[in-house]
Formats: structure tokens, sequence, C-alpha cells
């Protein structure tokens, strides 16, 4: 079965640096990934998926993860925090069966000090 | 924006009612699967429809269910209301078939539900 673990509940950065958000995930297949963004009382913004293609991903707002099979993980990161990208950031992972549901972590809130 | 819509934005319902909430995907998408996301959580599968039809379904009892219609637009519909259903429900429409698990799900802003 499919799993998304989100270590942290909250990461506080200050401007300017760097933004590290730890995802890691269980899959008996090679799984698809996504990392979605959450503005307050707002719905969810894909910022980026990995699907194969390439290990490192870029996304939008600077944004990129790695994928790296042998550790389970796609960390999110950003080299330099801005005060727009406080928000919530959920990891996922798809399920294949007969449908393709996403299976979404607990989620990361980002603050982000002036 | 991601051009899918949800109505309305907010909702109060008491106890044993029940609700409908709506949902018009991205022009073009033929998918539509809802989630719950309860306060302080990751959103939790419901289902999904694709071409008018269930394919797919989340733990959640049967007083949960739904429609999608031809021009794929949908509905979720929750009967006999409880307090623990009060959440944002969020819809998420894509384009694919059965087993698509790449393709990217849209969503929209969501509907915020509380039961009292």
């Amino acid at each position: 079965a499919q799993s998304v673990t989100q270590l942290g509940s909250h990461v506080s950065v200050s401007e300017g640096a760097l933004v590290l958000l730890r995802c890691n995930y269980s899959s008996s297949v090679p799984p698809y990934l996504f990392w979605y963004v959450q503005y307050p009382n707002q719905g969810l913004q894909l910022l980026l998926k990995y699907t194969s293609a390439a290990t490192l991903v870029k996304g939008i707002n600077g944004f990129e993860a790695e994928f790296k099979k042998s550790e389970t993980s796609f960390h999110l990161t950003k080299p330099s925090a801005h005060m727009s990208d406080a928000a919530e950031y959920f990891c996922a992972v798809s399920r294949m069966d007969s449908s393709y549901k996403l299976i979404f972590g607990s989620g990361t809130r980002l603050l982000v000090r002036p | 924006e991601t051009g899918v819509t949800q109505s309305p934005t907010h909702l109060i319902k008491t106890r044993g009612q029940q609700v409908t909430l709506r949902c018009s995907s991205q022009s073009g998408h033929n998918t539509v699967s809802w989630y719950q996301q309860a306060l302080g959580q990751g959103p939790q599968f419901i289902f999904q429809y694709y071409r008018e039809e269930e394919n797919g379904r989340g733990n959640f009892p049967p007083r949960f269910s739904g429609l999608q219609f031809p021009n794929y637009s949908s509905e979720l519909n929750v009967n006999a209301l409880e307090l623990d259903d009060s959440a944002l429900y969020l819809c998420a429409s894509s384009v694919g078939t059965s087993g698509s698990s790449q393709e990217t799900q849209y969503f929209g802003p969501g509907t915020r539900l509380l039961v009292l």
C-alpha cells in the first residue's frame, strides 16, 4: 500500500533562507509523486510532480524536488524563501488501482519570518 | 486559477440534514475526484467519477454519494450529516482513463461545511 510521511508539521525560516520540506513515501511500485501548496482558505495548487522522466523536478515559484529512490524521499526545496511562500504544503503519491486517487501526507505549514 | 469551480463556498447545516455540493470541472476534463479535508489534516479521497460512472471509492460510508453529469460537472451528496462531517470538501478534475495515475488533478477552491 502506498503512503506518505511529511516530517515536521511546522517549519519556520527567515526570509531569504533555504526552504526544505521533507517527504518520504512508501510504495510497492514506482510512484508518481506530487507537491501541492494551499494558501489560507483556498484549494490546492500544484507545485510540481514526478513521473519518472527526471529525478530533479522543477516547479513553479522557484521550488524544486529531487526523487531519491534509495531514500524513498521526495523533499521540496527553494533556495531563498519569500514572505509569499508562507502556506501549507502537501506531498502526495498517486495510487494506481481502479482509479488514480491521491494519497496525501498530513501537511507542513511553512512560516517565513521577516 | 485552475478553472475548477465549486459552490457554495460556505455552508452551515445541522446534524441529520442532507447537503449537496457542486463542482464544475475544467474544460476538457472527463474525470472528477472528491476529497474531504478535516481541519489540520491532508485531504482524504472520497470517490472518483469517470464518464458518469463511479471509478473508485475511499473509506467513506454509503451516505456519501455522488453524480457526474454529461457535461462532466459533478455533485457530492451527504445524507444524515454528522458533526464529524464538518470539513473542507475539495473537488479535483483531470483528464484520463482509469489507471492514468500520473495525470495531474486540478483542485477547486473547496466548500467549507460546518455541521452543528
